[in-house]
């Protein structure tokens, strides 16, 4: 089993819709969850983090957390074509090792 | 001008060589990573380091090594024992254990 699983994608959403992007981890004690946006080509870059569980929103991006079903999600509102990347959920095991996902790829159409 | 620098950003390797990647952070930051990323996939931890003088493997280790003399330096040497090293290579850094990383701009590395 994967420790860290996403749906590889593609998700494709028209634009103005909203993309919900979805992670499992299998590490019951982990703490700290990220998801990284990544143009091809590019290093990731960090969208959000999110320790407890509930909703963490900033803009058009909520982050969703549910440590009982060891589920992170990432919902982007009114997405735009400049979302188009990988979203990669990566998380924090043991306090010191950041595992990733294969990552989701997102298209936003025009 | 804060960050973390990679170089060089791009690297050419002959078979048999070995070769080291440099990551250097201004940020005070205590915990460094490298990870690898082949083309379609996600990022695979080669070794981190929670402080200097320390590290770990993570979990395709084998082929390469690092060293942490320095907080802000955390280089890796891709070695021979490497078989398939072409590959985009990232290092990331963060403050304490349990927070953000933040990512370079990457190293690709080609063997010709």
């Amino acid at each position: 089993q994967k420790e860290v699983e996403q749906n590889s994608g593609p998700l494709s959403v028209p634009e103005g819709a909203i993309a919900s992007l979805n992670c499992t981890y299998s590490d019951r004690g982990s703490q700290s969850f990220f998801w990284y946006r990544q143009y091809s080509g590019k290093s990731p870059e960090l969208i959000m983090s999110i320790y407890s569980n509930g909703d963490k929103e900033d803009g058009r991006f909520t982050a969703q957390l549910n440590k009982a079903s060891q589920y992170v999600s990432l919902l982007i509102r009114d997405s735009q074509p400049s979302d188009s990347a990988t979203y990669l959920c990566a998380v924090k095991e043991g306090f010191q090792k950041l595992v990733f996902g294969t990552g989701t790829r997102l298209l936003v159409s025009p | 001008d804060g960050g973390i620098t990679q170089s060089p950003k791009y690297l050419f390797r002959k078979e048999g060589q070995n070769v080291t990647l440099s990551c250097e952070q201004n940020l005070n930051h205590d915990a460094m990573y490298w990870y690898r990323q082949d083309p379609g996939q996600g990022l695979r931890l080669i070794y981190y380091s929670q402080i200097v003088n320390d590290f770990q493997k993570g979990d395709i280790a084998e082929g390469y090594s690092v060293s942490r003399e320095k907080k802000e330096s955390f280089p890796l040497t891709v070695t021979s024992a490497q078989k398939n090293p072409t590959a985009f290579y990232l290092c990331a850094s963060s403050i304490q254990r349990d927070t953000e990383a933040f990512f370079g701009q990457g190293t690709r590395l080609t063997v010709v």
